[in-house]
């Protein structure tokens, strides 16, 4: 199975800074890495695929970069409403694994 | 607007069954391949099995975790999905979502809000 690191496991910012949160996989998959951010007791909600491109409605302060086995979600001008969980996920190959979270809270 | 509602969850002793459901509204249900993801209180998301539209038997896949205690299955004519899950073992205590897999990638555009699986004694 692909193994996926998240990092950092929890981020304290504020509003209107940019963050980043990096997810680096254990075999070359590519560009095919998607986001998704999670709020309490929500289910998860696709932001980006194929590391880079917008999901149809979210906002574009929210970016994706990187192939191969390094990847970067950027979020810029943080809004209150982007203090959630993110999961990176790979599904270039089952099973599809999903990264173990990173918490982004506010400072 | 695309719905997937879940419902089945419970309180379950360990090795005991259950079988999910998943409702499905707002788009052509036979046109997707779908997905149960499962999330235990507090942790990390784990992908659990897809069908393919068709929903053949050849059509499936499982996690190792989960291999040869569940069955997903679907019923395009009730725009249905299910999961059986059988031998149910604390570890599969979780949220269980079911999840549309897009049409242009592999990812899962549309989730549901999830039942909650608890496996104890």
């Amino acid at each position: 199975d692909i193994q996926m690191t998240q990092s950092p496991s929890t981020l304290a910012a504020s509003v209107g800074d940019r963050v980043a949160i990096t997810c680096r996989t254990s075999q070359i998959i590519n560009k095919w890495l998607a986001w998704y951010q999670q709020k309490p007791g929500k289910a998860p909600k696709l932001l980006i695929y194929e590391a880079s491109t917008l999901e149809s409605g979210v906002p574009s302060r929210f970016s994706g970069s990187g192939s191969g086995t390094g990847f970067t979600l950027t979020i810029t001008s943080l809004q209150p409403d982007d203090f959630a969980t993110y999961f990176c996920q790979q599904y270039t190959t089952y099973p599809y694994t999903f990264g173990q979270g990173t918490k982004l809270a506010i400072k | 607007e695309v719905h997937l509602v879940e419902s089945g969850g419970a309180v379950v002793q360990p090795g005991g069954s259950l079988r999910l459901s998943c409702s499905a509204s707002g788009f052509t249900f036979d046109d997707f391949t779908m997905h149960w993801v499962r999330q235990s209180p507090g942790k990390g998301l784990e992908w659990v099995s897809f069908i393919l539209r068709d929903g053949k038997s050849k059509s499936v896949d499982y996690a190792d975790s989960v291999k040869g205690r569940f069955t997903i299955s679907r019923d395009n004519s009730k725009n249905s999905l299910y999961l059986e899950m059988n031998n149910l073992r604390a570890d599969d205590t979780a949220f269980y979502y079911c999840a549309r897999e897009m049409e242009s990638a592999a990812v899962f555009d549309y989730w549901g809000r999830g039942t909650l699986v608890t496996v104890s004694s």
